[in-house]
């Protein structure tokens, strides 16, 4: 939706390095932040959320920052492998019940 | 679990025509919501439901209709096809009923309109 932004709309990556997605989003309200990973064929998987009480929250090689003032939240994959190719959507949670996503990134890791 | 369920899996509609894709869940969620997904624009909502009975618009209502008899099933109706409804639709449930817990999406259906 067009009150979430995230970049870059593609991102290729040699395996072993790291991947890092950025969203900014317009509702200064929102409170939860999800990313979803969608592999070919199949619907989107939740892989990590944060909410706004949090700044920072880790996973294995999955990490998301949030910054509330800047209102923007990132997603930092760690040790790439080429199973974490697909395509990446952050969330934000609008007023009400809304959750609004961003266009999505396509991350390629290649070995 | 099934999960969230989505049939059919395809479809082909001609221009006019209508239908229905179904959406059913077995988690006991109150969420349940409708997403279409175009190439470069994501993820837009068009209905959601915070519970049986009650139902109300996203993003991008128009063209589509929806109703909430039962906590289960969420069937999504196109009354009459248009050209631009062609997309992957996806139907996800999430536990609490204020969109602030992980949604659960089915596989989709991927419906051509000629």
């Amino acid at each position: 939706g067009e009150n979430v932004e995230q970049h870059p709309s593609t991102l290729s990556v040699q395996e072993g390095d790291s991947a890092v997605i950025k969203c900014t989003y317009s509702d200064s309200a929102s409170n939860y932040f999800p990313w979803y990973k969608q592999e070919l064929g199949k619907g989107p998987q939740l892989i990590i959320d944060i909410r706004s009480n949090v700044g920072e929250k880790k996973d294995q090689r999955i990490a998301v920052t949030l910054n509330k003032t800047a209102k923007h939240f990132s997603l930092h994959i760690t040790e790439t492998q080429p199973e974490d190719s697909a395509v990446y959507f952050c969330a934000a949670l609008l007023a009400g019940y809304a959750l609004n996503f961003g266009k999505g990134t396509s991350l390629l890791v290649t070995p | 679990n099934a999960g969230v369920t989505q049939t059919p899996k395809f479809q082909v509609l001609k221009t006019g025509q209508s239908m229905t894709l179904q959406c059913a869940q077995d988690m006991n969620h109150e969420y349940m919501s409708w997403y279409r997904q175009d190439p470069g624009m994501g993820l837009r909502l068009i209905h959601y439901s915070v519970g049986a009975g009650i139902t109300d618009q996203g993003e991008v209502p128009n063209g589509y209709n929806v109703s909430r008899s039962t906590t289960e099933d969420f069937p999504l109706r196109l009354l009459s096809a248009a050209p631009s409804q062609t997309s992957v639709y996806f139907c996800a449930s999430s536990e609490r009923g204020r969109g602030n817990s992980p949604l659960h999406f089915g596989n989709g259906t991927r419906l051509t309109v000629t």
